[in-house]
């Protein structure tokens, strides 16, 4: 979940497939994680958000997984498209925070026609 | 609906000098944090402001600093620049939702040489 590094991890799928991309994170004391979508150019686009005491969340053509137990967070795309080529995110954040997010590294997602 | 506009996007600054740059959030948004976004260190935190006030503050020197407007634009500055100061800066506003959900802007690239 920390940021790190200069190597981001990279999924290449074709299109139409279904893609998940995973995050790790290590601040227990989140209240909500979400997934940000960045775009070449662009700041980052908010897709989905999840509570700390939800384990699933369904959005349109998205889903997001918790998994508390092994500090692990997903993000499923269904039916990907090139226009889902980006770069996402994870994020977790909480208390009167707002506006303070801690990011994951990203993820490089490439979908192919 | 405008957007989170921020300015410059574009700046190339030598080491020694300073830098401002402004961010306008959504309207009816106000709260607007700053983030810095390097490809060695992601996307981190620099603070956050409601209300004219700086509700948080990451991990960043003091020569990093910001205020709040009572139209809630918001600038941020860094004083006495480092080549490490070469970034994508970001501004995003929200609502102050308990979502994590922020607007970005598309960021003002600073360059220092």
């Amino acid at each position: 979940g920390e940021s790190v590094g200069l190597h981001l991890p990279t999924l290449s799928v074709q299109e139409g497939d279904n893609s998940i991309i995973n995050c790790a994170y290590s601040n227990s004391a989140s209240d909500y994680f979400i997934w940000y979508k960045q775009e070449s150019g662009k700041g980052p686009q908010f897709i989905i958000d999840i509570r700390s005491n939800m384990d699933k969340r369904q959005g349109q053509r998205v889903t997001v997984l918790l998994n508390k137990t092994v500090k692990h967070l997903s993000l499923q795309i269904a039916a990907t498209q090139p226009g889902d080529s980006a770069v996402y995110f994870c994020a977790g954040g909480g208390g009167t925070s707002y506006g303070k997010l801690t990011f994951g590294q990203g993820t490089i997602l490439t979908v192919h026609p | 609906k405008a957007g989170v506009t921020q300015t410059p996007r574009y700046l190339i600054k030598t080491r020694g000098q300073q830098v401002t740059l402004s961010c306008s959030p959504i309207s009816g948004h106000r709260s607007v944090s700053w983030y810095q976004q390097t490809p060695g260190q992601g996307l981190q935190f620099l603070f956050e402001y409601f209300s004219e006030t700086q509700r948080n503050k990451g991990n960043f020197p003091g020569r990093f600093s910001g205020r709040q407007f009572s139209n809630s634009r918001s600038e941020m500055n860094v004083s006495t620049l480092e080549l490490g100061d070469s970034a994508l800066y970001l501004c995003a506003s929200s609502q102050l939702t308990n979502t994590g959900e922020l607007f970005f802007g598309e960021g003002s690239r600073l360059t220092v040489l």
